[in-house]
């Protein structure tokens, strides 16, 4: 199995700053034979169901602000979130569906300072 | 609109069966693969099953192997999950998702049903 590790597990971010959230996944998520990283990004709020973020890495899902940004290849992965709001506070899940069976990071808590 | 509904969940005994459902509306349902993805309270997400639009292609965690059978009626919008053996380990909400872009890339979620397995 790919075993997607995040770090932090939990960080604390005022208002209007950066967050920033790194996924490692145990194996490369990148296929060959597109150049796509199978790698997505969720956020749960309190209560909520998960919603999708970002996917191949670093496309955002429409609806989705531009202050959410994924990069990375490979194994390594990062979410960043500009200019924080009240509204982002959050659980963040990232994903790989490159492989069977597909797995999660544990979950980043973010939450304001 | 998009909805996804679950039902089914509840309180059921160690060894026991569960059934669950997902109405699907506001999309064409027969266009998607659908999956299910449950949480444990409190905990991280796993990927149950999942199930092709024409459900000629059908995937399970290990962890549910023979356990539990996924199943679709596209002519009712449905999604199903029977659920048999059921252990303590099994409990969590269960949530369904739609998959378009990728077969496991959960681009809608349902509000999720609770299913809690104890005596």
């Amino acid at each position: 199995d790919i075993v997607m590790t995040q770090s932090p597990d939990s960080l604390a971010v005022s208002l209007g700053e950066r967050a920033t959230i790194n996924c490692k996944s145990s194996q490369s998520v990148l296929y060959s034979s597109n150049n796509k990283n199978y790698l997505a990004w969720y956020q749960q709020r309190p209560g909520q169901p998960p919603k999708l973020l970002i996917y191949w890495a670093s496309t955002r899902e429409s609806g989705v602000p531009d202050r959410f940004s994924g990069s990375g290849s490979g194994t390594d992965f990062t979410l960043t979130i500009t200019s924080l709001r009240a509204e982002d506070v959050a659980i963040y899940f990232c994903q790989q569906y490159y492989r069977i069976p597909y797995t999660f990071g544990q979950g980043t808590r973010l939450e304001i300072k | 609109e998009v909805q996804l509904v679950e039902s089914g969940g509840g309180l059921v005994q160690p060894g026991g069966s569960l059934r669950l459902s997902c109405a699907a509306s506001g999309f064409i349902f027969s266009n998607y693969w659908m999956n299910w993805v449950r949480q444990a309270p409190g905990k991280g997400l796993e990927w149950v099953a999942n199930i092709k639009p024409d459900v000629s292609e059908i995937e399970y965690a290990d962890s549910v192997k023979g356990r539990f059978t996924i199943s679709r009626d596209n002519a009712k919008n449905s999604l199903y999950l029977q659920m048999n053996s059921l252990r303590g380990d099994d409990t969590g909400v269960y949530y369904c998702a739609r998959s378009y872009t990728s077969r496991a890339l959960f681009e809608y979620w349902g509000h999720g049903t609770l299913v809690t397995v104890s005596s």
